[in-house]
């Protein structure tokens, strides 16, 4: 068990439709990660928040949006689904800004 | 850039067998390296890492030698287990960088 933990496990909805996935990260951890894991695009980096403030984005289509609260908690959503967005999405945090990061067991989300 | 190449799996071996799985990366200044596994319908999990040049990464009785020279950090195990049947992910971080840059994963098949 890495301490970070994610809610929902499973996700099912229809395409168009918009839904929030939720992360907690380690106690003490100030950093959160967002990543996709596709068959088909494998793990992608999505965006990363340091302690509520976003510090570096990657591959996140603009239908996708993050935030850290102030409890460190972070919350991804996803809007106007598509059919490509079934994945497997990944928060992951770390102590600071950068170094090792500890994994949490996912949200699995399947578009109908 | 950054980018790391992993060799396309699967590998399938028999219990007992050597493991290795070839890890080259290309970085700017001296990243820190990274192996990660993910078993079957979990999160990754950090198996290991290595800082700088030289320093060899070791958890589980799996190794993995920062070859500079090389820009290799190979992962090996002396004698694979059923139980080490999984994906694995090698990673780096570039030094003073916050994102993670990962390959495309190997699965590792290991029969009895």
């Amino acid at each position: 068990d890495s301490g970070v933990t994610q809610t929902p496990k499973h996700l099912i909805t229809a395409t168009g439709q918009r839904v929030t996935l939720r992360c907690s990260p380690r106690s003490g951890d100030l950093s959160v990660y967002w990543y996709q894991q596709s068959l088909d695009q494998g793990l992608q980096f999505l965006i990363q928040y340091y302690n509520g403030e976003e510090r570096a984005k990657g591959n996140i289509l603009e239908r996708f949006s993050a935030q850290q609260f102030p409890d460190l908690h972070s919350e991804l959503n996803l809007s106007s689904l598509e059919l490509g967005d079934s994945a497997l999405y990944f928060c992951a945090s770390s102590v600071g800004l950068f170094g090792e990061q500890y994994f949490g067991p996912g949200t699995r989300l399947t578009v109908t | 850039g950054n980018s790391v190449t992993q060799m396309e799996g699967p590998v399938t071996l028999s219990e007992e067998a050597f493991l290795t799985i070839n890890c080259t990366y290309t970085a700017t200044g001296y990243p820190s390296l990274f192996w990660y596994v993910q078993y079957p319908g979990e999160g990754l999990q950090l198996l290991l890492k290595a800082t700088k040049a030289d320093d060899k990464g070791s958890n589980k009785g799996f190794e993995a030698t920062y070859r500079k020279e090389t820009t290799s950090f190979h992962l090996e195990k002396g004698s694979v287990q059923v139980s080490d049947s999984a994906v694995y992910f090698c990673a780096l971080i570039p030094y003073n960088f916050n994102k993670f840059y990962f390959g495309s994963g190997t699965k590792l098949n290991v029969k009895p």
